[in-house]
Parts: structure tokens; C-alpha cells; sequence
């Protein structure tokens, strides 16, 4: 199985929203990825989770909060977004492997749109 | 500088015939991992093939290949007889070691009838 499950679809919010985006998987992977994608665009790396832990934050606003519960499941909690923030927000695990391979499962992705 | 490079923004290619989308990569790790994506209009990013870099063949899964130049870091890929469901966005990415992939900025391919 490699599904990676995403809720929801869809989403609109206002900008003093909160509102929290999941993402869930179960092929025992133990890196977790959060990218954002504008359209044509490739997607953009947010955070990166390894064990559980978040091991890369490129420099992403404050206004967008992860969190890894466990090894299957990963949150983004949002709030005060702006509506440059509108996006297609994408999930992805993969393995931790030493050195190279393990690609990455990408989950249906979360279109958001801030009003 | 850019880890992937994807030159082509658009391709277009008539159906039942082959199609190579281009990437190069610039890295200095010996061990890497290269990958293809594709992403219909729905937005799912689809895993279609990977090719490590100690790997001496050029990986084939059905339709698709890579071809695999190491010595003038390129992962090109090849669909043959491509059909209208290939029409769709085409990233080309780099793992090295550790867990973050770098991106090329997509080629979009449009299957003709």
C-alpha cells in the first residue's frame, strides 16, 4: 500500500481562521514532508519531519505550525493566513535511508484558498 | 545554482509516439537518487521511476525509462507510445544523502489525438 491520505480537499478560510490540514500514511515511513505548490509551480519544501522530530523548517512563517503526533500522522495547523498563502498543500513521506533511493509518496493535497 | 534543470515548458508529442523530457542535475555527492514525477490537472504528485546513481542499467517501469548519462549528469525521460492520459505536468528530482528532494521546474506534455 502506498497511499498517503490527505483531509481535506478542499478548503477556504478567512484570514483570522484557524483551521489545521492532515495528512496520513502507513508504509512505516519515517520522513514527512509538507510542500506548498502555486500552480505550474514545482512544489515549494516547507518542513520536513524525521523520527517525529522537524529536522528541516525552510524558513516559513510563523502563521503555518506543524506537528508529527506519531510516525503515521502529520499535521499543519494554520492561522492568520494571508491570501498570498492560497495554495495546493501537499503531503509526502518516504523512507530514511543513509545514502540514495527512497522516493517519496505525495498524498491528493489540500487546495486551499484564503479570502 | 539549480540542483535540477528542466529546459522544456511545454512539450508536445502525438499519440502512440515517444516523447523524452530533459533534466539535468548538478550535485557533488557521489550517492543520489533520481526521480520522476508526473501531475495531472487533479494535482497528485504520481511516483513513475527512479534511478540511483551507483545503478549501472537505466531503469524501465512499463512505458517509461531513464535514460541515465551520469558522465554529463542527465536523467532523461522516455515515454513511449504515449496515450492522451500522459498529458500532465513532468517534475524531475535529486535526492541526495539526507531527506530533502530538489525540484526542477516541470515540463508540461500535451498528448495530440
Amino acid at each position: 500500500d502506498t497511499e498517503v491520505t490527505q483531509t481535506p480537499k478542499h478548503l477556504v478560510m478567512g484570514m483570522t481562521n484557524k483551521k489545521s490540514l492532515k495528512c496520513e500514511q502507513h508504509m512505516g515511513h519515517r520522513a514527512m514532508y509538507w510542500y506548498k505548490q502555486k500552480a505550474k509551480k514545482p512544489p515549494e519544501l516547507m518542513f520536513v519531519y524525521s523520527y517525529e522530530k522537524l529536522s528541516i523548517n525552510e524558513s516559513v512563517p510563523s502563521r503555518f505550525s506543524p506537528e508529527c503526533p506519531n510516525s503515521s500522522l502529520l499535521n499543519l495547523h494554520l492561522h492568520a493566513l494571508q491570501p498570498e498563502d492560497s495554495a495546493l498543500y501537499l503531503c509526502a513521506s518516504s523512507q530514511l535511508l543513509p545514502g540514495q533511493g527512497g522516493e517519496q509518496y505525495f498524498g491528493p493535497g489540500t487546495r486551499l484558498t484564503v479570502t | 545554482a539549480q540542483k535540477i534543470t528542466q529546459t522544456q515548458p511545454g512539450m508536445f508529442v502525438q499519440e502512440k509516439e515517444a516523447v523524452t523530457l530533459d533534466c539535468t542535475y548538478d550535485t557533488s555527492d557521489q550517492s543520489y537518487g533520481l526521480f520522476w514525477y508526473k501531475q495531472p490537472s487533479s494535482g497528485e504528485m504520481i511516483f513513475l521511476i527512479y534511478q540511483g546513481s551507483y545503478d549501472e542499467q537505466n531503469a524501465t517501469e512499463g512505458r517509461y525509462s531513464l535514460n541515465f548519462q551520469k558522465a554529463r549528469k542527465s536523467a532523461n525521460l522516455v515515454i513511449s507510445a504515449s496515450q492522451l492520459g500522459d498529458s500532465a505536468m513532468y517534475f524531475c528530482a535529486m535526492r541526495e544523502t539526507g531527506n530533502q528532494f530538489y525540484f526542477g521546474t516541470g515540463t508540461s506534455l500535451t498528448v495530440i489525438p
